[in-house]
């Protein structure tokens, strides 16, 4: 079946750097790899997400990057700001998990003023 | 859009009571519907997931007969955690699909349950 693989496990940055976090998916059918950020005490939420025909997708400070023949995806923010503050986690997902996410273990942003 | 509400956010419920949570999509029709659940400072483990009007699948570990699942509608899923007990206290968050096959969850604000 598929795994996810996150890193890093935690990330420090000062608000205005950039954080770029890294996962790697052992299936190649998967073909959807979303990114949520969880808040504590909340649930998921999603920020964004690219399909396997895509290489890049942006979204105001917030980009992913997919590289297919390597298998891992990446989640970068720029000009990080305390709200960016969370957990962040990414999945995949494709036909053969059913349309199940499969989710990687999270990371822990903290972004210090 | 794509808003999915959990009821009750936090429970505390007695030793070898039932607890009901409910998941409601409030602004679309899921087809599918996942119920998780999500340890201190661990990932989102999937428990089941479940199709309106029919039975949900299990994902393996997990107790079918402790942890009821009810997909009566297209817009309500509910977990009953039966004769519960201090290790089901948990974090248990539910998720909907917008269409079967497009995979694109949406997440409720999970449900804290607390059993003493």
């Amino acid at each position: 079946g598929e795994n996810v693989e996150q890193h890093p496990s935690t990330l420090s940055v000062q608000e205005g750097d950039s954080a770029v976090i890294k996962c790697t998916y052992s299936d190649s059918a998967s073909n959807y790899f979303p990114w949520y950020k969880q808040e504590l005490g909340k649930g998921p939420q999603l920020i964004i997400d690219i399909r396997s025909n895509v290489g890049e997708k942006k979204d105001q400070r917030i980009a992913v990057t997919l590289n297919k023949t390597a298998k891992h995806f990446s989640l970068h923010i720029t000009e990080t700001q305390p709200e960016d503050s969370a957990v962040y986690f990414c999945a995949a997902s494709g036909s053969n998990q059913g349309g199940k996410l499969i989710f990687g273990q999270g990371t822990e942003l903290s972004v210090k003023p | 859009g794509a808003v999915v509400s959990q009821h009750p956010s936090w429970v505390i419920c007695k030793s070898g009571t039932s607890v009901k949570i409910e998941c409601r999509s409030l602004d679309f029709q899921a087809t599918t519907m996942f119920w998780y659940r999500q340890f201190p400072k661990q990932s989102l483990m999937l428990m089941a997931t479940s199709n309106e009007g029919s039975k949900a699948t299990y994902e393996q570990g997990v107790e079918k007969d402790k942890f009821l699942i009810n997909h009566a509608s297209l817009t309500l899923s509910t977990l009953t955690v039966t004769s519960a007990h201090p290790e089901d206290s948990s974090f248990y968050i539910c998720s909907a699909a917008l269409l079967a096959g497009v995979y694109e969850q949406y997440f409720g604000p999970g449900t804290r349950l607390t059993v003493t």
